[in-house]
């Protein structure tokens, strides 16, 4: 395709339920960025790979989640029991370079609501 | 202003006249700033970049002023049209590329018919 994809557009989960969001970048990108953002607020920093490995961890807020990008292009982003405060928008981008210093083109994110 | 939650600062606009969108940043260390558009239901949209070195850069109907002394970003959007409503989100890289983007708040403009 020609821009960046996420799957699903939406998603309603139950409180303690494990869920999956997929991102597909722009072929050929091989910079790849998971954020996410609240209601009001500005996108949150999650994740960032190079590749296939995961150059900055550091935004994951804590260990029920986790993310993989196994072949250097599609990334899934997973969450184990999940709770309400994690409902939000799941943002995903993907660059030619690292860390964002090209243009980061960004997915309609994926619309988590935990009930 | 600033504000949290719900309550994103908000500009009101007439159609044809100018805009400016005020973002403040923190990090004197960050040297390269975006400036992105969201409407509703889609991902940020990159419109303008600048780097550190710069202190004006101009684009079309848009030009980013930075102010490194008082870490100061703007956004100027010139004859400002009903497309143009959404919110609008100031990024920064901090340490050269190292890290990733980190957005501000945002402000979100309407612009009246």
């Amino acid at each position: 395709g020609a821009g960046v994809s996420q799957t699903p557009s939406n998603k309603v989960t139950e409180k303690g339920k494990y869920v999956e969001l997929r991102c597909d970048p722009i072929s050929g990108h091989t910079a790849l960025y998971w954020y996410r953002q609240s209601l009001g607020q500005g996108p949150e920093f999650l994740i960032y790979f190079q590749g296939t490995g995961a150059a900055d961890d550091s935004g994951l807020p804590n260990d029920r989640f986790f993310a993989v990008r196994p072949e250097g292009s599609v990334s899934t982003l997973k969450i184990q029991r999940t709770e309400r405060g994690d409902s939000a928008v799941y943002l995903c981008a993907s660059s030619n370079q690292g860390a964002g210093y090209t243009e980061a083109f960004f997915g309609q994110g994926t619309r988590l609501t935990v009930v | 202003g600033e504000s949290v939650g719900l309550h994103l600062p908000t500009l009101s606009v007439q159609e044809g006249d100018n805009s400016i969108i005020n973002c403040a940043y923190s990090n004197s260390a960050s040297d390269y700033f975006i400036w992105y558009k969201q409407e509703s239901g889609k991902g940020p949209q990159f419109i303008i970049d600048i780097r550190s070195n710069m202190d004006k850069r101009q684009g079309q109907r848009v030009t980013v002023l930075l102010n490194k002394t008082v870490k100061h970003l703007s956004l100027q959007i010139a004859a400002t049209q009903p497309g143009d409503s959404a919110v609008y989100f100031c990024a920064e890289i901090r340490n050269s590329g190292n890290t990733p983007l980190v957005f501000g708040k945002g402000t979100r403009l309407s612009v009246i018919a």
